[in-house]
């Protein structure tokens, strides 16, 4: 069966301190991706990325990093220098690649506060 | 190239009413998710569409909730009789036939039951 968890239900910081926000998920395929959403207190799901498993190159976008492990199962989420606004609940889910289903499985999401 | 738009963003609906949820995916998307947010918690897949077809809808509750796609309009998710534990987000989610290509999410719909 498909699983994600994110052990960090909330997590409190000061601004322009790092965080890094965990995913470990569980899957029998081979071939899968992986994603990270954003839901700001204003409740739309924002796409941040989306990683398949054959892709195991780290990621970098501006302040944003992703570390994919498949050794540990690990798609793990880091924030450079938070800023207030980067406070929402993120979301780490996994799909099966061209499987019948195809939907989404979903973490039940980190909690970030940012504070100034 | 609008996103994908669902409507209402807010429905209040009394104990015993039907709600009525839509979502329009985005254009050249002919395959539609429907996904459920209660309070505090992640999303849970419902049920998957393409145009006139379910695909999947093992997410969904026996009773009191359907979904369609027609092959004209937008796709509709329906629960009958509402109660309170119905109250939650709603989300719809829509891809391209080639499903790794992504998923593009509406900014849901906040049903509550009073």
């Amino acid at each position: 069966a498909q699983k994600v968890t994110q052990a960090q239900t909330e997590i409190s910081v000061v601004e322009k301190e790092d965080v890094t926000l965990d995913c470990v998920y569980e899957t029998r395929d081979t071939t899968y991706y992986l994603f990270w959403y954003k839901q700001p207190p204003s409740g739309e799901l924002v796409f941040l990325i989306r990683r398949n498993s054959f892709d195991e190159q780290n990621e970098i976008s501006g302040r944003y990093s992703w570390n994919f492990q498949k050794s540990t199962s690990s798609f793990n989420f880091t924030i450079t220098a938070s800023q207030v606004v980067d406070s929402a609940v993120y979301f780490c889910a996994l799909s099966d690649y061209g499987g019948s289903q195809g939907n989404l499985i979903f973490g039940k999401g980190t909690k970030l506060s940012v504070k100034p | 190239n609008a996103g994908v738009m669902q409507n209402p963003r807010h429905l209040v609906r009394r104990r015993g009413q039907e709600a009525r949820l839509r979502c329009s995916p985005m254009k050249g998307h002919s395959h539609v998710y429907w996904y459920r947010q209660l309070p505090e918690e992640g999303l849970k897949f419902m049920v998957y569409l393409q145009k006139e077809n379910i695909i999947d809808e093992s997410g969904m509750p026996k009773e009191r909730f359907s979904a369609e796609f027609p092959k004209e309009g937008p796709s509709i998710l329906r629960i009958q009789q509402v109660v309170r534990g119905d109250s939650a987000a709603y989300f719809c989610a829509s891809s391209p036939p080639r499903r790794d290509y992504g998923y593009t999410f509406g900014s849901g719909t906040r049903l509550t039951v009073v």
